[in-house]
């Protein structure tokens, strides 16, 4: 059965760089959510949307911005990046706001040097 | 927001063994999911739960809504099944993004 695919897998960037992290969600699922795990850290929650609207807003910074396109999957922007933005950065997709299980990407993993 | 606690922080089991893993948290919710993540990232959904009691395979979650509780069980422990093991709760009130507790690190030994 098909997953939720993130992309890239793994990515390394310097100090103020940009960099773009995709997820493409189950299909038929119209929901995701994106999250931040930092090291030894537990994942904060960034984003959402569902039915490509901002459904909610958690930590992200204004350097970030993140959109859902017609076909569901979503990306989230990186700009001026630092040290601290290496993290994981999870992408999960349900059918629909609570109205599902979550399932999970297996991540991007950012390195900024 | 809503403050998920989650005992123990660390767990070592024999294999066999039988595990508890304990989360409370402090505001009403819409749903509790179990979740695992192994070492190197990738998390997996274990339970959804909004009321009473799942089981799948060697898996049981419960949950007490009155008293803000809910416990992931794990009979017959296997080596395998060495992770951390994370509850989550979600709410209407934060369009149902998920607030995480820390995690409880499970390993089981041969």
């Amino acid at each position: 059965a098909a997953g939720v695919i993130q992309s890239p897998r793994h990515l390394i960037k310097e100090k103020r760089e940009t960099a773009t992290l995709k997820c493409y969600p189950i299909p038929r699922h119209d929901t995701v959510y994106w999250y931040q795990q930092g090291p030894g850290q537990d994942p904060q929650f960034l984003i959402s949307f569902y039915e490509k609207m901002q459904s909610d807003k958690g930590s992200i910074p204004d350097r970030f911005s993140a959109q859902q396109f017609s076909d569901y999957h979503s990306e989230l922007n990186m700009s001026s990046l630092e040290l601290g933005d290496s993290a994981l950065y999870f992408c999960a997709s349900s059918p629909g706001l609570n109205t599902g299980e979550l399932f999970f990407g297996e991540g991007s993993r950012l390195t900024v040097l | 927001k809503n403050e998920v606690e989650q005992s123990p922080q660390n767990l070592t089991a024999q294999e066999g063994e039988f595990i508890t893993i304990n989360c409370s948290y402090s505001v009403g919710i819409s749903a509790l999911h179990w979740l695992q993540q192994h070492p190197g990232g990738g998390i997996v959904s274990l339970f959804m739960l909004s009321s009473g009691k799942k089981k799948h395979g060697r898996l049981i979650a419960t949950i007490n809504i009155q008293e803000k509780h809910s416990s992931l069980h794990i009979t017959a422990s296997h080596p395998r099944d060495s992770a951390v093991y994370i509850c989550a709760v979600s709410n209407s009130n934060s369009g149902y993004a998920l607030n995480f507790g820390k995690g409880t690190s499970l390993l089981v030994t041969p």
